[in-house]
């Protein structure tokens, strides 16, 4: 069965810092990757989606950027946090081909900027 | 307007209630729905798709109506364990993208 894994589970990080969140995926090849931002009382948010290795889009422009160097590796980073970055962050898979994509989600990276 | 738009709630129930939430999306062409359950400071869980002809999971019922672009999840005999924020979801033809609606917070009381 699949899996997918994030760490680390929270995280409290300077502003101006910088940022590397990791999203592993298990059981499943060639997965379409995301990564989406949840505010504090707030809806999902995409930011990042990936269909292969080293394809990246990026939803909305801001200080973070992804990566995929694996098939089932994602990456979030950035170089200097802002307050405003903080938030819940997950990563989902979904599979490759078909519509309904049905997407699983990370337990996810609680993120605080101070 | 938004494009997957819910009833934030809070819906307060009593143990043994059915409750029912509407979510209205605004793209026309949207192909995929599906309901998510997030728990407080969890990650959403798929609770079910919705199908054309609607569905029904134990208690739950899901349905979806395109003529008017709105879906809609039915929970019969509410237990304290159903409280959580359901989330509507669409996925437009498109991509794979989904579009999650901002939630719908449910808090059954004994």
């Amino acid at each position: 069965s699949q899996t997918i894994h994030q760490w680390p589970a929270t995280l409290v990080q300077p502003v101006g810092s910088p940022l590397s969140l990791e999203c592993t995926v298990e059981g499943t090849s060639n997965p379409n990757l995301y990564w989406y931002r949840q505010a504090a009382g707030r809806g999902l948010q995409l930011l990042f989606y990936s269909v292969g290795i080293g394809q990246i889009s990026s939803e909305v422009p801001q200080n973070l950027s992804a990566s995929r160097p694996q098939d089932r590796q994602f990456i979030l980073s950035s170089k200097k946090l802002l307050l405003s970055d903080s938030g819940f962050y997950l990563c989902a898979w979904s599979v490759s081909a078909g519509l309904g994509y049905e997407q699983y989600f990370g337990p996810g990276t609680r993120l605080t900027v101070t | 307007r938004k494009e997957v738009e819910q009833d934030p709630g809070p819906f307060n129930v009593p143990e043994g209630a059915t409750v029912a939430f509407n979510c209205t999306y605004s793209n026309s062409a949207s192909q995929s729905f599906f309901w998510y359950r997030q728990d407080c400071r969890k990650e959403p869980k798929l609770l079910m798709s919705v199908y054309s002809s609607g569905n029904e999971d134990g208690r739950f019922t899901a349905q979806l109506n395109r003529a008017s672009q709105y879906i809609s999840l039915l929970i019969r005999d509410s237990k304290l364990s159903d409280s959580a924020t359901y989330l509507c979801v669409v996925n437009s033809y498109a991509g794979n993208m989904l579009t999650f609606g901002g939630g719908t917070r449910l808090m059954v009381k004994p």
